[in-house]
């Protein structure tokens, strides 16, 4: 079955670098995502990392991905109030129509 | 190019009426899934179109229903409204090899 779990609050100071974590329990996953939404709005995709991959870096963020533990990460770099927000992890299952998301992390960047 | 279009943005029912939210892919884009976002949660799947096939369902009652048509925009329909159907009602697109699902602005939907 599916199950993604993230912790719920992060408060990061800006310019410091911001680390989310998630972890899923299903193995056939074959991507893993980290989707951003700002209050009212939909969900934005930020990246999305191939079960193959270890890592992936795109300008401030890194995604690290341990298979082995089913554990993924967001590193964002030099946090801006600008990346205040709730940041959801998902994985695609054994279907690669069905995302099945955490509850999401809010993260709040105070000055 | 546009994103994911949804229509309308908010909406406000009352129990036992019946809701169509409706959904424009991005251009290229044949499959279409819709998700419903409760305060606080994450999304949750609710179905998947693809080439106007119904691909996957997810736990969501029969009063759930949804189409797609040839030009692939899609419908969704609520019958029955409960006061639990309120929600952020999200539909995505699904880029042609189907790795990426790009979520439009959501529909806000108030049952009272």
């Amino acid at each position: 079955g599916e199950d993604v779990e993230q912790s719920l609050f992060l408060s990061v100071r800006e310019g410091d670098s911001s680390v989310i974590n998630c972890t899923y329990t299903d193995s056939s996953s074959t991507y893993l995502y980290w989707y951003k939404q700002e209050p009212g709005a939909g969900l934005q995709l930020l990246t999305y990392i191939f079960s193959n991959m270890d890592m992936k870096q795109d300008q401030r963020l890194t995604v690290l991905l341990n298979k082995k533990d089913k554990h993924l990460s967001l590193r964002i770099a030099d946090t801006q109030t600008g990346d205040s927000a709730i940041y959801f992890c998902a994985e695609n299952g054994s279907n690669d129509y069905k995302l099945s998301f955490g509850a999401g992390t809010t993260v709040t960047v105070r000055a | 190019d546009a994103g994911v279009t949804q229509s309308p943005t908010h909406l406000i029912k009352t129990r036992g009426q019946q809701v169509t939210l409706r959904c424009s892919p991005i251009s290229g884009h044949k499959s279409v899934s819709w998700y419903q976002q409760v305060l606080g949660q994450g999304p949750q799947f609710i179905f998947q179109y693809y080439e106007k096939e119904e691909r996957g369902r997810g736990n969501f009652p029969d009063r759930f229903s949804a189409r797609q048509f040839p030009n692939y925009s899609s419908e969704l329909n609520v019958n029955a409204l409960l006061l639990g159907d309120s929600a952020l009602y999200l539909c995505a697109s699904s880029s042609p090899l189907q790795e990426t699902q790009y979520f439009g602005p959501g529909t806000r939907l108030l049952v009272l």
